[in-house]
């Protein structure tokens, strides 16, 4: 089955710098892989996804790139604030066997100021 | 715009009892999906319920059971409980089949002594 592995687990950055979080998965047939951001003692909310016919996605401060060949994605976030502090959850999805998320560790971010 | 809800927030439970878990889908969404958290994790994968089947499923052993209601809500049913059954559980919905997006509830807190 599907594996997901997330880098690193945990990243502390000043206001203001970029943050970047990578995924490796295993399962070729994985088509989908979203975002979820976790606040302490919150339910996980997704924040950003691709699909496997894309290579990269942005919103705003946040962007996501897809290497299919590689099976890597990655989350960057730009102009980091003090509300950007939460744990950071990747996924992959291979949705044609059903919609299941595999998730990886997790990366808990701070943001000092 | 209703979200996704679960109930109860919280639960104490003894070894070997049973638990029942409640989730009503966002409004809109047809499909179900449960996690499983345990602390410092990310969530893992447990069943799927669509069109009131089951779907897809994890590894997860028999004793976790399910159920999907005509009005899509749904319930997670896990019987003689561990120790290691400790953890958030999370219920997340979807709109078809092979919706991607995935938007999560707000769990419940299992604790099992």
């Amino acid at each position: 089955g599907e594996n997901v592995e997330q880098h690193p687990s945990t990243l502390s950055v000043q206001e203001g710098d970029s943050a970047v979080i990578k995924c490796t998965y295993s399962d070729s047939a994985s088509n989908y892989f979203p975002w979820y951001k976790q606040e302490l003692g919150k339910r996980p909310q997704l924040i950003i996804d691709i699909r496997s016919n894309v290579g990269e996605k942005k919103d705003q401060r946040i962007a996501v790139t897809l290497n299919k060949t590689a099976k890597h994605f990655s989350l960057h976030i730009t102009e980091t604030q003090p509300e950007d502090s939460a744990v950071y959850f990747c996924a992959a999805s291979a949705t044609q066997a059903g919609t299941a998320l595999i998730f990886g560790k997790g990366t808990t971010l701070s943001v000092s100021s | 715009d209703a979200g996704v809800t679960q109930s109860p927030t919280h639960l104490i439970k003894t070894r070997g009892q049973q638990v029942t878990l409640r989730c009503s889908p966002k409004s809109g969404h047809d499909t179900v999906s449960w996690y499983q958290q345990a602390l410092g994790q990310g969530p893992q994968f447990i069943f799927q319920y669509y069109e009131e089947e089951e779907r897809q499923r994890g590894n997860f052993p028999d004793r976790f059971s399910g159920h999907q209601f005509p009005n899509y809500s749904s319930e997670l049913n896990v019987n003689a409980l561990l120790l290691g059954d400790s953890a958030l559980y999370l219920c997340a919905s979807s709109l078809g089949p092979r919706g991607y997006e995935q938007y999560f509830g707000p769990g419940t807190r299992l604790t099992v002594t």
